[in-house]
């Protein structure tokens, strides 16, 4: 059974800062990994989507890279904002069609 | 394109009435998901329709929620009577295909208390 998790739960950095969220799933038979953000109360934003073929995706301060022979992801967020702050989440496409979500970390970036 | 359109955004009932939600995907998505996202936690998939039929509903307590999308557009989904445990966000997506390389657009959600 697919399992994915996000470490850390919560993470609180400078604002200008560079960080790293991962994501690790349990079983590399993956389609796709998909990189989510979500304001309080809000619904979900597509951030990135990374095909299981690839090895990553960038769209302008944000990399997602790929590496389903070992079970994980990271989004990587450059020179990051108050705005950046937000909760961040991953899930995997299975084989089920099926999307397998992590619970999330939970970003903020002080000014 | 316009995104998928949910309603309403927020809902508070007493436990034992009925509520539903709506969603309007996007437009030529055949495939559409509603989803529960307990505070903390990530969204867990109700029901799955492809086109007008329903995929999946193995996660739908279905002593109390029903799902339908009419001519595989619209969906609509009902709780009733509602718990006090179903205070959630409810989540609708939608994708080009159930297979479909190209990813998932949710809406805004539904934040539903039950009181």
């Amino acid at each position: 059974k697919q399992e994915v998790t996000q470490i850390p739960a919560a993470l609180s950095v400078p604002e200008g800062e560079n960080l790293v969220l991962n994501c690790s799933f349990t079983d590399s038979a993956i389609y796709n990994l998909q990189w989510f953000r979500q304001d309080p109360g809000k619904g979900l934003t597509s951030l990135l989507l990374i095909q299981s073929s690839q090895r990553e995706q960038t769209s302008g301060r944000l990399n997602a890279s790929l590496d389903k022979s070992s079970g994980r992801s990271t989004l990587y967020i450059a020179a990051s904002q108050p705005g950046d702050s937000a909760t961040y989440l991953c899930a995997v496409r299975d084989s089920n069609y099926q999307l397998i979500w992590g619970a999330g970390t939970k970003l903020i970036i002080k000014p | 394109e316009a995104g998928v359109a949910q309603s309403p955004r927020y809902k508070i009932i007493e436990k034992r009435q009925s509520v539903a939600f709506w969603c309007n995907p996007i437009s030529g998505h055949a495939t559409l998901y509603w989803y529960q996202q307990i505070l903390g936690q990530g969204p867990k998939l109700l029901i799955q329709f492809q086109n007008n039929g329903v995929v999946d509903d193995s996660q739908l307590p279905k002593d109390r929620f029903s799902a339908e999308r009419l001519k595989g557009v619209d969906s609509t989904l009902k709780i009733q009577p509602a718990k006090l445990e179903d205070s959630a966000v409810y989540l609708c997506a939608s994708s080009l295909s159930r297979d479909s390389s190209y990813g998932y657009t949710f809406g805004s959600g539904t934040r539903l208390t039950v009181v």
